[in-house]
C-alpha cells in the first residue's frame, strides 16, 4: 500500500521569507502523480502544484516550486516570498497513474508571521 | 467555470438518523470522489464514481453509500449515524477519462455533526 509521510506538523515563516515543507512517500509503482494541496481556515482544499513522476523537471507555479527526488521518494514544496495568505494546512498527496484514489499525508500547518 | 459545489454546508444530526450529502462537479467532469476528514484519521478516501458506476471504494462500512446521476452529480448517504461519523466530507471532481490519474478539484465540504 502506498503511504505519504509529512514529518513536520507545524512550520513558521516570516513574511517575504522562503520556507520548505517536506514530504516522503512509499510506492512500488513507476507511474504516479504527486500533489500539494492547501487548506486554509475556510476548509476549501486548493490545488497548489502537481508533479508527474515520469517528468524529471521540477514543477513550478509562481512562488511555489517542488524538489522532486524520485529515487529518494521525496517531494518537498518550497514557498518563496511568503505572504500572509499562505497561512494554511498543506497536504502532500499521491495518486497511482491508473487509480482514482488520493492518499494524503497528515499535513503541515504553516504559520506566516509579520 | 463554476467550481465544485456541495450542499448543505453544515448538518447536525442525532445518532441513528441518516443523512444525504450532495455534490455537483465542475462542468465537463465525469468523475466524483468523496473523502472524509477527521482530526484523528485525517483524510480518507470513501469512494469514486464515474459514469454512474462506482469505480473505486475505500475501507468504510456499508452504512456509507453513494450514487451518481447521469448529469455527473453525486450523492453520498450515511445511514444509522454514529458519533464517529462527525467529520468534514469533501467531494472532488476530475475529468475522469480512461485510466489517467486526473487532477482532483475539491468542493468546500459539508461539515456533519452527529449528536
Amino acid at each position: 500500500a502506498q503511504t505519504v509521510t509529512q514529518s513536520q506538523p507545524e512550520m513558521s515563516v516570516q513574511e517575504a521569507e522562503t520556507v520548505t515543507l517536506s514530504c516522503t512517500y512509499d510506492t512500488s509503482e513507476s507511474d504516479y502523480y504527486l500533489f500539494w494541496y492547501k487548506q486554509p481556515p475556510s476548509r476549501q482544499m486548493i490545488l497548489v502544484i502537481r508533479q508527474e513522476a515520469y517528468k524529471q523537471q521540477n514543477a513550478t507555479e509562481n512562488r511555489f516550486s517542488v524538489n522532486f527526488q524520485k529515487a529518494a521518494k521525496s517531494f518537498s514544496l518550497k514557498i518563496s516570498d511568503s505572504q500572509l495568505g499562505d497561512a494554511a494546512m498543506y497536504f502532500c498527496a499521491y495518486i497511482s497513474g491508473t487509480a482514482s484514489k488520493l492518499t494524503f499525508g497528515t499535513g503541515t500547518r504553516l504559520q506566516v508571521t509579520l | 467555470k463554476a467550481g465544485v459545489t456541495q450542499t448543505p454546508r453544515y448538518l447536525i444530526k442525532t445518532r441513528g438518523q441518516q443523512v444525504t450529502l450532495s455534490c455537483s462537479p465542475i462542468s465537463g467532469h465525469r468523475s466524483v470522489s468523496w473523502y472524509q476528514q477527521t482530526p484523528g484519521q485525517g483524510l480518507q478516501f470513501l469512494f469514486e464514481y464515474f459514469s454512474e458506476t462506482q469505480r473505486n471504494k475505500g475501507n468504510f462500512p456499508g452504512r456509507f453509500s453513494g450514487r451518481q446521476f447521469s448529469n455527473s452529480r453525486s450523492e453520498m448517504n450515511v445511514s444509522t449515524l454514529e458519533l464517529g461519523d462527525s467529520a468534514l466530507y469533501l467531494c472532488a471532481s476530475s475529468i475522469g477519462q480512461g485510466a489517467i490519474a486526473d487532477t482532483q478539484y475539491f468542493g468546500p465540504g459539508t461539515r456533519l455533526t452527529v449528536l
